[in-house]
């Protein structure tokens, strides 16, 4: 059964430490790794990792695949109070990028 | 440019009843995806269309759940005879084609009464 695992479930931090984010998965047909943080309500998207080994930047946030091992990681460097959310990882499969296995995600919370 | 959205953001229903869920895409996407979140679960694909076709519908109930985008308007999905275990978010992504990511809407979360 294709599955999506991330850990941990959930994190604290304080404001100003730097937090790793684990995604794993078992897939056929796997196309890409995404990652989506969630808020409020909708999934905001972050990162669309196909190749592996070539990291992937956006500001404080930076994610990474290894296609060998099949997983992934999402860094935060400096992490502030507004990256408290949920952070989903998800593998695209088949016919479409949109077509996604979605892990439970990971609920990060920082404290100021 | 506004992203997708999603209306209505809350619908109540009794058991028995019809809802409607509908989706417009941003502009000038034309792949629609349909998700539904039980709570305390993960975002569960159910349904990818095009314009006027059903592409892969591997997700959906077999009863009660349908799903169409016509050419004109947006994306429905239809939950005929709603039960309690229907409860849930469900959320609307679209992208501009196969292999571009996709983007998702606020949600509509059903509460069935």
């Amino acid at each position: 059964e294709d599955k999506v695992v991330q850990s941990p479930l959930s994190l604290v931090v304080h404001e100003g430490d730097t937090v790793t984010l684990n995604c794993s998965y078992e897939v056929t047909n796997f196309r890409s790794l995404l990652w989506y943080k969630q808020e409020k309500k909708a999934p905001t998207f972050l990162f669309m990792l196909t190749s592996s080994g070539i990291e992937k930047k956006s500001g404080r946030l930076s994610s990474i695949l290894d296609k060998k091992e099949l997983f992934s990681i999402l860094n935060i460097t400096a992490t502030q109070t507004g990256d408290s959310a949920v952070y989903l990882c998800a593998a695209s499969q088949g016919g479409s990028q949109g077509n996604l296995i979605f892990g439970k995600g990971t609920k990060l919370s920082v404290k100021p | 440019n506004a992203g997708v959205m999603q209306n209505p953001r809350h619908l109540v229903r009794r058991r028995g009843q019809e809802a409607r869920l509908r989706c417009s895409p941003m502009k000038g996407h034309s792949h629609v995806y349909w998700y539904r979140q039980l709570p305390e679960e993960g975002l569960k694909f159910m349904v990818y269309l095009q314009k006027e076709n059903i592409i892969d519908e591997s997700g959906m109930p077999k009863e009660r759940f349908s799903a169409e985008f016509p050419k004109e308007g947006p994306s429905i999905l239809r939950i005929q005879q709603v039960v309690r275990g229907d409860s849930a978010a469900y959320f609307c992504a679209s992208s501009r084609d196969r292999d571009t990511e996709a983007f998702f809407g606020q949600g509509t979360r059903l509460t069935v009464v």
